[in-house]
């Protein structure tokens, strides 16, 4: 089965450091491209960054400079270092396969989620 | 950063109506346009890609068109299981953004 466990997330204050990981079974976070997205609570979705197979990452205007994307192939693990931490970066922190499709375009498609780790900033 | 904003922010229907949620973009994002569900206290869902491409699986009440700047996702007879908030992503240009949402809720 295809899964993806995200955890890490918890309490910090603000100014201080989180590392999130998503570790995945069934997929390879090498050979797939992995995102990121948040969602603060009772809002909406934010993308807030990828990591591509070959290593390319981008990232979220809000988070840059203070939030870093990675893996590790040998845990299948992917993760979020997060830095300089701000209230507004109070979320549900999900991890997400993007299933990239090249066709007439190109196509990025998050089609297999975590159930999402929770981190408070106060 | 493209600003996607999705028109209603919610709407209220009776199972079997026919429900249209638009969402436009602030400039063009060709068709790399992506729509998501997501119900209290789960991870979204993926329903549509490039703009009307149905992902596998997913049932074929649910249809998306458009390009450029405005989109349309279509639930031609809505049905219990969808009630719930849904939500357009562009991937056509970094960083990528989600419209505000549409709740749709049983009238």
């Amino acid at each position: 089965e295809v899964q993806l466990v995200e955890s890490g997330g918890g309490l910090v204050q603000p100014g201080g450091s989180l590392r999130l990981s998503c570790a995945a079974s069934g997929l390879s976070v090498s050979a797939n491209y992995m995102t990121w997205v948040r969602q603060a609570p009772g809002k909406g979705l934010e993308w807030v960054s990828v990591i591509f197979s070959g290593g390319t990452t981008y990232y979220a205007d809000s988070v840059k400079g203070r939030f870093t994307i990675s893996r590790d192939i040998s845990k299948n693990t992917l993760y979020l270092q997060m830095h300089s931490l701000r209230a507004e970066d109070t979320a549900m922190y999900y991890c997400a396969r993007d299933t990239y499709y090249l066709q007439t375009g190109s196509y990025h498609t998050f089609d297999i989620w975590g159930q999402g780790t929770l981190v408070s900033v106060s | 950063a493209i600003q996607m904003t999705q028109s209603p922010s919610s709407l209220a229907a009776s199972v079997g109506d026919r429900v249209t949620i638009t969402c436009r973009a602030s400039r063009g994002v060709r068709d790399d346009l992506g729509w998501y569900q997501q119900k209290p206290g789960k991870a979204p869902r993926l329903l549509i890609y490039a703009a009307s491409t149905l992902q596998s699986g997913v049932p074929s009440r649910f249809s998306g068109s458009g390009s450029g700047t405005e989109f349309t996702l279509t639930i031609s007879s809505l049905q219990p299981d969808d009630f719930a908030i849904y939500y357009c992503l562009q991937d056509y240009d970094y960083p990528w953004t989600f419209g505000q949402g549409t709740k749709v809720e049983m009238k």
